[in-house]
């Protein structure tokens, strides 16, 4: 157990509708980071917090958004969903801005 | 652009049949190259990190190495348990307070008993 914890593990929703993913990062960690896993692409980074402010935008859809709250949790809302948003996305902190990053277990999106 | 490549793709391996995963890297200013452990449908579990060219780093039956190219992951008598999906990754150097991994698409082993 990596000690971050994201919340739906599974998810299943029709096109054109929003979802909300949440991600509780390790103890004393303030970095959060969301990725994107499918077959075909591998693992690409999203987009990274770190104590509240966004750090980093990797290649985040414009109908994705995410933040991060005072007690570190964030979330990742995805709206507008398309047929190819289903994938795995993963949550990973670190208790810095350039230690390793813990990944918790995914929730795995399917979009019908 | 970063890029990290992973070689081979796939690799089976007998039970005890010692090998090395390979993963080639361009990046702007090395930070850190990190390798995971993926099982299906879980998330990447960390192994090491490795700094600067001839950094070692080792665990249980695995071995990682870096120079300024690539690192090699060696896997010594590997057991049907070590079967799983091993990732590569490269944090750049920033300015810019951001620390993102870019990850190669992984190299998955099977080891046959």
């Amino acid at each position: 157990d990596s000690g971050v914890t994201q919340t739906p593990k599974h998810l299943i929703t029709a096109t054109g509708q929003r979802v909300t993913l949440r991600c509780s990062p390790r103890s004393g960690d303030l970095s959060v980071y969301w990725y994107q896993q499918s077959l075909d692409q591998g693992l690409q980074f999203l987009i990274q917090y770190y104590n509240g402010e966004e750090r980093a935008k990797g290649n985040i859809l414009e109908r994705f958004s995410a933040q991060q709250f005072p007690d570190l949790h964030s979330e990742l809302n995805l709206s507008s969903l398309e047929l190819g948003d289903s994938a795995l996305y993963f949550c990973a902190s670190s208790v810095g801005r350039g230690s390793e990053a813990f990944f918790g277990q995914g929730t795995r999106l399917t979009v019908v | 652009e970063d890029q990290v490549t992973q070689s081979p793709e796939a690799l089976r391996l007998q039970e005890g049949e010692s090998s090395s995963l390979n993963c080639s890297y361009t990046v702007s200013g090395l930070r850190g190259l990190f390798w995971y452990r993926q099982d299906p449908g879980k998330g990447p579990e960390f192994l090491f990190t490795l700094y600067s060219a001839g950094e070692e780093k080792e665990k249980e039956r695995l071995k990682a190495t870096l120079t300024k190219k690539e690192s090699f992951l060696h896997i010594t008598a590997p057991k049907p348990e070590d079967s799983a999906t091993y990732l590569c990754a490269v944090q750049a150097q920033s300015g810019a307070g951001s620390y993102q991994l870019t990850f190669g698409k992984g190299t998955k082993l099977s080891v046959i008993p």
